[in-house]
């Protein structure tokens, strides 16, 4: 898998606004999709791992959905806290049986009180 | 702590020192996996392991770049003749072989400065 890229690369947001940012992914080789939360000086967390097309997946106040025939996935945060700052990482895996994963750029989010 | 662990979390180098980084794994997890990101940019994936085995290495891991885990368990990443162009955030992360949605763990990285 080749060509994944997320959207917007940023986003300033205010406490309490819901936002969503944008994984695209060749649609052909797909595995799974791997959404991570990376804050600063911290390990990247894994927040949720996808692989049938229409899945959808929630923990607290952040969901995220999947398209594998288009080859995209969203996630959503509604009412931002400024805890939620951190960059967004999506991450599909291939066919290939390593495990190995293919990182977008990422979406810096930062949420102002 | 039984997370993924990473030392040093920062080192300094001169251009053309060699510098090597350990990873300590979660104790159950047989794949073991190293990433490099630079600023702005996601994580590149660098080389992958399943128990000892080198099992994949990316066209990006030049020859000055080595990776060892000799007893399947913690592993080594080692850069010779450190350039500048090799400062990055070293990221090791760990997995189970198993299910389709089996996650990776990672390290908090080694960030390596090149001067």
């Amino acid at each position: 898998i080749l060509n994944v890229e997320q959207s917007p690369q940023s986003l300033h947001v205010q406490e309490g606004d819901s936002t969503n940012f944008t994984c695209s992914f060749p649609s052909s080789n797909f595995y799974a999709l791997h959404w991570y939360r990376w804050e600063t000086a911290k390990s990247p967390e894994a927040l949720f791992v996808m692989t049938l097309n229409g899945d959808e997946k929630k923990k607290g106040r952040i969901s995220a959905t999947l398209n594998t025939k288009e080859g995209y996935s969203y996630l959503y945060i509604k009412g931002s806290q400024p805890e939620d700052s951190a960059t967004y990482l999506c991450a599909p895996r291939g066919l290939s049986n390593t495990g190995k994963l293919i990182f977008g750029q990422g979406t810096t989010l930062q949420v102002k009180p | 702590d039984t997370g993924v662990s990473q030392d040093p979390r920062h080192k300094i180098t001169k251009r053309g020192q060699n510098v090597t980084f350990r990873c300590d794994p979660i104790s159950e997890h047989n794949r073991l996996y190293w990433y490099r990101q630079t600023l702005g940019q996601g994580p590149e994936f660098l080389t992958y392991f399943q128990n000892e085995a080198q099992l994949e290495k990316s066209r990006l891991l030049s020859d000055r770049f080595s990776a060892e885990r000799p007893k399947g368990s913690f592993s080594t990443l080692e850069i010779q003749r450190t350039e500048q162009g090799d400062s990055a955030m070293y990221l090791c992360a760990s997995s189970s072989q198993g299910l389709v949605d089996t996650e990776a763990f990672f390290g908090q990285g080694t960030r390596l400065t090149v001067v």
